[in-house]
């Protein structure tokens, strides 16, 4: 069974970069049947996909974050990262990460989730 | 860039058929996927492909496809199925989602 957990800060300052680690567990991220992603919800609000890496290194993001988000992988350590930088209020949020397949873009594994919270 | 709507909220009695819609130009030529989301809970797919079920989802939920509409259909919907609905798409490198649909079942 794959399991994803969030780790990282659950308070930022605005103006500072928001750093969260996923550590995945029961299979790896070297596999090329999948893309390992960052999706976040404000809470009380709806989804909104951040980006995502695949075993290459190569990297996706939302073209509305694409200026502040960098996406990596430690695959030693079976962890993908996410790094927002000068995040703001609007940054609050529940930090999801997932498992999305190649084949039919499912978002099968999701991690449990970590609010965020952009507060001085 | 993309966008997929749905309604904010759908509204049915126990044993009565729900139906979700999500719209949007990139339906035409791609796929749909549907996540269900209960509170404080992870999302979880309900529906694929348009209309595929993956294992362990309950066969009132189906999915169909017309045209740049996209619909999520719950036939004798159940009490526990009260929750949040989200479609997604994939295009061009990125995924987009709707703005979610609160189902309430009472």
């Amino acid at each position: 069974q794959v399991q994803l957990q969030e780790s990282g800060p659950g308070l930022v300052k605005p103006s500072q970069t928001l750093s969260l680690t996923c550590t995945v567990s029961g299979g790896s991220i070297s596999s090329s049947n999948y893309y390992w992603s960052w999706i976040r919800q404000p809470v009380g609000k709806g989804l909104e996909w951040i980006g995502r890496i695949y075993t290459s290194g190569s990297t996706n993001y939302n073209p509305s974050l694409k200026s502040r988000v960098t996406i990596s992988e430690d695959t030693s350590k079976n962890q993908f990262s996410l790094k927002l930088s000068s995040v703001t209020a609007a940054d609050t949020a529940v930090y999801y990460c997932a498992r999305l397949s190649i084949v039919g873009a499912m978002i099968d594994y999701w991690g449990q989730g970590t609010l965020v919270i952009v507060s001085s | 860039s993309y966008e997929l709507t749905q309604p904010s909220s759908v509204s049915v009695s126990p044993g009565q058929t729900a139906r979700i819609t999500c719209s949007g130009d990139v339906l035409a030529k791609k796929y749909a996927r549907w996540f269900q989301q209960r509170p404080g809970q992870a999302p979880v797919l309900v529906i694929y492909k348009d209309n595929e079920r993956p294992s362990g989802i309950p066969e009132r939920f189906s999915g169909s496809s017309a045209g740049t509409t996209v619909t999520l259909t719950i036939s004798g919907a159940q009490v526990e199925d009260e929750a949040d609905y989200y479609c997604y798409s994939a295009a061009d490198n990125n995924l987009v989602f709707g703005g979610g649909t609160q189902l309430t079942v009472l």
